[in-house]
């Protein structure tokens, strides 16, 4: 059964970059799989920030593009967010997720609260 | 791309069945069967339910059905259950990007 798990800095400075990791068990990311990044401001709905394929491409919101960027560890088996210059407007649970390349998420980790202020 | 649009809130009595659409546009839920509705309890992560419009996944009751027409696509709780009580949300595939709805708290009176 796979299991997913976000780690990374629960606060970050405006401006600067938020930095997440998502470590896979029970799954090898290297396997026919999208693994994405989606996240959710306090008492809002859910925003789609991207997707990494397992060759490395990547798919990104359109309204994140300049700001996002996603990689692959396959060693480590473990994907990674950084977001440039935030703001508050950022601040949000940010979950990652498997997509079985249909656009549905089918595993889930419990999301990790990362709040932008000085 | 702008969010699928669902309605704020929905309800309905134990046993009686609840229908939330989402709507978008031809760029999206018009244009693919690429779309999956996911229920979110507090404080939870969300769980998908339905998933190519109209398939469960393993494990999902299925008093949970989806549907398509067009622009709009709809997710049906039948017999409504106090555990159905949370927040749903629709996504759908946009040509390489994904797109959520705005979200429907469903409240089982």
């Amino acid at each position: 059964q796979v299991q997913l798990q976000e780690s990374g800095p629960g606060l970050v400075k405006p401006s600067e970059t938020l930095s997440l990791t998502c470590t896979v068990s029970g799954y090898s990311i290297s396997n026919n799989y999208y693994w994405g990044w989606i996240r959710q401001p306090p008492g809002k709905g859910l925003e789609w920030i991207g997707n990494i394929f397992q060759t490395g491409n990547t798919y990104y919101n359109p309204s994140l593009k300049s700001r996002v960027s996603m990689s692959l560890d396959t060693s480590k088996n473990q994907f990674s967010l950084k977001l440039s210059s935030v703001t508050a407007a950022d601040t949000a649970v940010y979950y990652c997720a498997r997509d079985g390349s249909t656009s549905a998420f089918d595993s889930w980790g419990q999301g990790t609260l990362v709040t932008v202020s000085s | 791309q702008s969010a699928l649009t669902q309605p704020p809130s929905a309800s309905g009595s134990p046993g009686q069945s609840v229908t939330i659409s989402c709507t978008g546009t031809s760029s999206d839920v018009g244009g693919y069967r690429y779309v999956s509705w996911y229920q979110q309890h507090p404080g939870k992560a969300p769980k998908l339910m339905i998933y190519e419009v109209n398939k469960r996944p393993s494990g999902v009751p299925d008093r949970f059905s989806g549907s398509k027409s067009g622009n709009t696509a709809s997710l049906t709780v039948s017999g409504l259950q106090a555990e159905d009580e949370a927040d749903y949300y629709c996504s759908s595939y946009a040509g390489s990007n994904n797109v959520f709805g705005t979200g429907t708290k469903v409240t089982v009176l």
